[in-house]
Formats: C-alpha cells, sequence, structure tokens
C-alpha cells in the first residue's frame, strides 16, 4: 500500500533560487492538496487539483509560486526567486472528493 | 470566518495517565466535517478521524475517543491509558461541508507522554 510521496525531503537553497517540489498522490485519489506548515503553527492551504484542473489558490500563493499537475496524477510546486519567509515544510495530500486527505512526508525548505 | 482553537499549546502527562485535548471551532455553516490529525516527531500528518456535523454520537476507537458537542462547538479527543508513542503534535480542523477541498487547521497541541 503506497502512501503520499513527496521529494525532496529536505532542501536548502540561497535567497532568490528556484525550487521544485514534487508530488506523488495515492494512484486512484483523484484529488491532490498542498499546503504550508511553518514551525508553531498549523498546515495552511494552499492550492488544490481536481484532476489537472487547479480549481483554488490560496492568498497565501504569490506569484512567485506555481503548481501543476499536468496529467492528473503527480504535481510540482515551484517558488521562484526564493525568499527567507518561503521556509516551511510543504505538505501534500490527496483524497476522493468528500473523503479525508492522507498527507506525504513533506518537503522541508531551508532558504539561506 | 472559519477558525479552530487548541488553546492547549503543550501538555505533559505520566504514562498511563489519561489526557484530554480541546477543540473549539467557529463557522456560520450548518454542516461541516470535523478532523483530528496526529503529526508524530517524523513530520507526516497521519488522519486520526473525520465527523460530520450531524453526527454527534461520541466515538471510541481502541485508547481514542473523540467527544463531539454542538452546543459549546466542541470536538475534544481523549487517550486514555496514554503510551510514550502517543507523543506527537496533535492538530483539530474543520472544513465546510460543500467545501470539503479547504481544511482549515488549529495550531496544535504538543503532547508530550513522560515514561
Amino acid at each position: 500500500d503506497t502512501g503520499v510521496s513527496q521529494d525532496p525531503r529536505h532542501k536548502i537553497t540561497k535567497r532568490g533560487q528556484n525550487v521544485t517540489f514534487r508530488c506523488d498522490p495515492i494512484s486512484e485519489h483523484n484529488r491532490l492538496y498542498w499546503y504550508r506548515q511553518t514551525l508553531g503553527q498549523g498546515p495552511e492551504f494552499l492550492t488544490y487539483f481536481q484532476n489537472e484542473a487547479q480549481l483554488e489558490k490560496s492568498r497565501l500563493l504569490s506569484d512567485r509560486f506555481s503548481a501543476e499537475r499536468p496529467k492528473g496524477s503527480f504535481s510540482t510546486l515551484e517558488i521562484q526567486r526564493t525568499e527567507q519567509g518561503d521556509s516551511a515544510m510543504y505538505l501534500c495530500a490527496s483524497s476522493h472528493p468528500m473523503r479525508e486527505p492522507f498527507f506525504g512526508p513533506g518537503t522541508r525548505l531551508t532558504v539561506l | 470566518a472559519q477558525k479552530v482553537t487548541q488553546a492547549q499549546t503543550e501538555i505533559s502527562v505520566v504514562e498511563k495517565e489519561d489526557v484530554t485535548l480541546d477543540c473549539v471551532y467557529e463557522t456560520r455553516d450548518t454542516t461541516y466535517y470535523l478532523f483530528w490529525y496526529k503529526q508524530p516527531p517524523s513530520g507526516e500528518l497521519v488522519f486520526l478521524i473525520r465527523r460530520n456535523s450531524f453526527d454527534e454520537q461520541n466515538e471510541i476507537s481502541g485508547r481514542y475517543s473523540w467527544n463531539f458537542q454542538k452546543s459549546t462547538s466542541s470536538f475534544n479527543f481523549t487517550i486514555t491509558a496514554s503510551q510514550v508513542v502517543d507523543s506527537a503534535v496533535y492538530f483539530c480542523a474543520l472544513s465546510p461541508r460543500n467545501r470539503d477541498d479547504k481544511i482549515i487547521f488549529g495550531k496544535g497541541t504538543r503532547l508530550h507522554i513522560l515514561p
């Protein structure tokens, strides 16, 4: 039984660099979510996909952030011109519609 | 506006004690879902329960139980006979039933079970 997987698990980058994260959802799940979690806080919603369609984006998702799910399977989250404030855990989750999301292990981003 | 408040930032109990984690929520929706997730030191969020707002029956699963009281907008979580492996951060969360795509999380309660 494979759960949600994320790659890489850790990423250290310098301010101003671009980074891309990948999420592979549970195979039969057509919904995919991205959340961000900073230290001492609960996860905050960023965006979600139903199949390949991106249906909602949070105001937290500035123009430097872009997410894609080109074939309705895996998804990528790209951050351009990273800032120190982008340092966080980026969590991916997947689900069937109207069912609870299952989360991956997260990608911890550190921007120096 | 939707909001989840977990007033207990951190709790420490000795192993085998019972412990209750409090959760209070705010929503204007008449139907909604409530959740609890566990985040162990490894970092992965583990789903524990989802409860529909029209089902106020309490639920028990092994050493875990949940008390949902709509009148006080609370959805509390009790661990009976706690074990060291229960040490984790526990998150309560809420989503509107017609907008189940977006879950609003509380800030979490860090639970330490001392041997």
